[in-house]
Order: C-alpha cells, then sequence, then structure tokens
C-alpha cells in the first residue's frame, strides 16, 4: 500500500531563516505526491504537487518541493519563513494507479515560526 | 463561491444518540470526501463518492453511513455515537482527473 512518513512532530525555524519540512514516501509505480497547509480551526488548503518532470516544484505563498526519487522523499522548503507560515503540514500520495484518486496523508508536522 | 462548506461546525451527543453532518459544494466537482482527523493520525477516509447516487466505503467506514441524493451534498450520518468517534470531520470534493481535494473547515464533534 502505499504510504507517507512525515518524521517530525514539530519544526521550529525563527522568521526569516530558511525551513525544511520533511516528508519520505513508498509506492508501487510512479509517486504522486502533495503537501497540505492546515491553519488553526481551517480546513486543508493545496500548497503544491509533484506529478511528473521537474524535480522542484513551485506551489503557493513561495513554497517549494523538491522530489528525490533516490532517497524517496519530498520535503517541503522555503528560503525565508515568515511568522505567518506557521500552521499544520501535511504530506500526501494518492493511493491506486488509475481510476478513483484517493489520497493517503500523513501525520502532520507542525512548523512554528518565531519573530 | 462559497466552496465547501459544512453544518454544524460544533456538536456534542450522547453515547447512542444519533446525528447526520452536511457538506455542501458549489464547485460542481464530481468526487466528494469524508476524513476524520485525530491528534497523531493525520486525515483519515471515512467514505467517499464518485458522482451523485453513489457511495463507496473509505479507510474506515464503521459506524458511519452516508448518502449522495444529490450532486452538491454529501451527509454523514453516525446512527448510534460512540466516544470513539469524537473527532475533527472533514469533507472535501474534487474534479476527476484532478487531484487537488478542496475542504471544508471541519465540524467538531464531541461523544460524551
Amino acid at each position: 500500500a502505499q504510504s507517507v512518513a512525515q518524521p517530525e512532530d514539530q519544526v521550529n525555524v525563527a522568521e526569516g531563516n530558511p525551513l525544511t519540512v520533511k516528508c519520505t514516501y513508498s509506492v508501487s509505480g510512479n509517486p504522486y505526491l502533495f503537501w497540505y497547509v492546515q491553519y488553526p480551526n481551517r480546513g486543508l488548503q493545496f500548497l503544491l504537487k509533484y506529478i511528473t518532470g521537474d524535480n522542484l516544484v513551485k506551489g503557493s505563498y513561495g513554497f517549494e518541493a523538491e522530489f528525490n526519487k533516490s532517497q524517496t522523499s519530498f520535503h517541503l522548503k522555503k528560503p525565508s519563513a515568515l511568522v505567518s507560515d506557521s500552521a499544520l503540514y501535511f504530506c500526501a500520495v494518492r493511493d491506486g494507479y488509475t481510476g478513483f484518486q484517493k489520497l493517503v496523508f500523513g501525520t502532520g508536522t507542525r512548523l512554528l515560526v518565531s519573530p | 463561491n462559497a466552496g465547501v462548506t459544512q453544518t454544524p461546525k460544533f456538536r456534542v451527543l450522547k453515547t447512542g444518540q444519533s446525528m447526520t453532518l452536511l457538506c455542501a459544494q458549489d464547485m460542481n466537482h464530481e468526487y466528494m470526501y469524508w476524513y476524520r482527523q485525530d491528534p497523531g493520525m493525520g486525515l483519515r477516509l471515512i467514505h467517499y463518492s464518485v458522482g451523485e447516487g453513489t457511495t463507496a466505503k473509505g479507510e474506515v467506514p464503521d459506524g458511519y453511513n452516508v448518502s449522495r441524493l444529490k450532486k452538491q451534498n454529501f451527509l454523514l450520518g453516525l446512527e448510534s455515537a460512540a466516544p470513539s468517534q469524537t473527532s475533527v470531520y472533514f469533507c472535501a470534493s474534487s474534479y476527476p482527473g484532478q487531484y487537488e481535494q478542496y475542504f471544508g473547515p471541519g465540524t467538531r464533534l464531541t461523544v460524551t
């Protein structure tokens, strides 16, 4: 079965510093990978996806993610963190090859950006 | 557009009571989903629907029923609530062939 792992429950970073939120995956076949963000008391919002092509994927709010096939990783990055980036971040992978596109989510990583 | 809306936002039930959570979307999406979110467990799929009149089980369907009588609405029912169903419930929708899912704001349910 497809799965993703987010090894860090929480990441702390100072405003202005670069941030990385880690995700590793386990899939059969080509991976379809996603990042979502959840702000307090809100639903999840789509940030970016990797389907195929360039290993560096750019998304919303200045975030990007690097797909690394050899390390089976899909880490979320941002060059300069903002306090407003503080939220819960979920990595997800498509479950299944064809037909209905279910997503399998990781357990989430809380990002805290301090002023 | 309102996107995906959920009612109610909060609810407290006693064990054994029943309730229905309503999800509505105005984006003409074919696919709709119900998830539950629990601390340390991420989101788990309860049931989903690929179109009006169709439903299917997800990862954790026991204790829940769903209906999709209209394309824009997806109802989640708890026939006899249990404390283990205390959670935050999210509805989502998407287009076929697009993997981005659009989420509602959630319903926080407590079963005592």
